[in-house]
């Protein structure tokens, strides 16, 4: 167990709909990170949050935001979503400061875009 | 920024195979290495870790050495079992946990 839970396990939704994956970090947590995992590739990274502020984004465009609380939770929105937006998308966070290089996942949500 | 390349699979085994998946990486700075797996239809698991050069990970019978010299992270497994059949994931990881994947290795290990 990593502490990291993400909710809905499984989600569908129809092209052009908007969707909201959230994530609970352990305690103490405050970096949380988000990636997307296409089906048969490598978990892609979508941003991270560092404090509540966007700390480093990928090759994401800005359908794609995000939001951290002071309660250890966070969200990934999307909107307008598109069949290719189908995927894994997985949650991870870490301790405090640039030293920590340990990302603890959540099993990660699967979205089925139909 | 950091990238790994890791071997192409599927690699199938017979139980009770040396296993080897390798791992080379590129990264700016002294990153720490990971390797994860994934099991069908699940999310990621932490297998090994390594933070300096020369340190060994071990986990499960698994092993892996952090190579400097040669940026190499290979993973190791005296007897593989069926069970240990998944994906597994090298991943460097810089300071803020930004780590970096490479597609994995999928591994299949028949009886």
């Amino acid at each position: 167990e990593t502490g990291v839970t993400q909710s809905p396990t499984h989600l569908i939704k129809t092209r052009g709909q908007q969707v909201t994956l959230r994530c609970s970090s352990q305690s103490g947590h405050n970096t949380v990170s988000w990636y997307q995992q296409a089906l048969g590739q490598g978990p892609q990274f979508i941003f991270q949050y560092y404090r509540e502020e966007e700390n480093g984004r990928g090759n994401f465009p800005p359908r794609f935001s995000g939001l951290q609380f002071p309660n250890y939770s966070s969200e990934l929105n999307v909107n307008a979503l598109e069949l290719d937006d189908s995927a894994l998308y997985l949650c991870a966070s870490g301790g405090q400061g640039q030293g920590n290089t340990e990302a603890f996942f959540g099993q990660g949500t699967r979205l089925t875009v139909v | 920024g950091n990238s790994v390349t890791q071997m192409e699979g599927p690699v199938t085994l017979s139980e009770e195979a040396f296993l080897t998946i390798n791992c080379t990486y590129t990264a700016t700075g002294y990153p720490s290495l990971f390797w994860y797996v994934q099991y069908p239809g699940e999310g990621l698991q932490l297998l090994l870790k390594a933070t300096k050069a020369d340190d060994k990970g071990s986990n499960k019978g698994f092993e892996a050495t952090y190579r400097k010299e040669t940026t190499s992270f290979h993973l190791e497994k005296g007897s593989v079992q069926v069970s240990d059949s998944a994906v597994y994931f090298c991943a460097p990881s810089g300071g803020y946990q930004k780590v970096t994947f490479g597609t994995g290795t999928k591994l299949q290990v028949i009886p």
